[in-house]
């Protein structure tokens, strides 16, 4: 079961660069997510979809843009790349809004 | 807006022993879901255990339970016999109930657990 795939794993990024990053689920979860992680900040909320077609804005989705065209993928896009970008970004699914939450392996950008 | 705190930034147990982590949430809302999760130096992201709010009894999954006190807005985190397996980074979250186009997972800052040997 392939479940969450993240792309790629790591990334180095220049200040003012553009990149998508990938996420891809196998479950047919109508539900999923973009998330970052920085030290001593607990897992912050981007962006999330409750199906094809539908998305809305996180805590923190400055500087980030998201499409859902099928269900299975949810990518990420860093439209101008900053420093305050560098963290740990991770796509999460689940099947209904109560049910656990499976994660991608997560992708560490560096933005330099 | 909903809020998690985990007021322990560290804790430390030693292996077999009992550890409690602690975890309040804020929220307006009746009924919701709160979950614990387990992130281990691969940084994998597992969930551990979760309690539905309107479920009285606390949740168990083997060694792990929760002590669920809704009123007090508190839901922690029990670990028995702890094993070395058991060293990560920790984290309380928290969903309401969601419907419609709501469906936000709100963290705590995590609350990372050593168990040493």
């Amino acid at each position: 079961n392939a479940g969450v795939t993240q792309t790629p794993k790591f990334q180095v990024l220049k200040t003012g660069q553009s990149m998508t990053l990938q996420c891809a689920q196998d479950m047919n979860h109508e539900y999923m997510s973009w998330y970052r992680q920085d030290p001593g900040m607990g897992l912050r909320l981007i962006h999330y979809s409750v199906g094809a077609g539908i998305t809305d804005q996180g805590e923190v989705p400055n500087g980030y843009n998201v499409s859902r065209s099928t269900t299975e993928d949810f990518p990420l896009r860093l439209l101008s790349a900053a420093p305050s970008q560098t963290s740990v970004y991770f796509c999460a699914s689940s099947g209904t809004v109560n049910t656990e939450a499976f994660f991608g392996q997560g992708t560490r950008l560096t933005v330099v | 807006a909903q809020t998690v705190t985990q007021s322990q930034p560290e804790m430390s147990v030693q292996e077999a022993e009992t550890v409690t982590l602690s975890c309040t949430y804020d929220t307006s809302e009746n009924n919701y879901y709160l979950f614990w999760y387990k992130q281990p130096p691969s940084r994998q992201m597992i969930l551990v255990i979760r309690q539905e709010a309107y479920k009285q009894q606390n949740a168990t999954e083997n060694r792990f339970s929760v002590n669920f006190q809704k009123a007090a807005k508190s839901f922690s985190l029990k670990i028995s016999d702890s094993q070395l397996g058991d060293t990560a980074m920790y984290f309380c979250a928290f969903m309401d109930r969601g419907g419609g186009s709501n469906y936000k997972l709100t963290f705590g800052k995590g609350t990372l657990l050593t168990v040493n040997p």
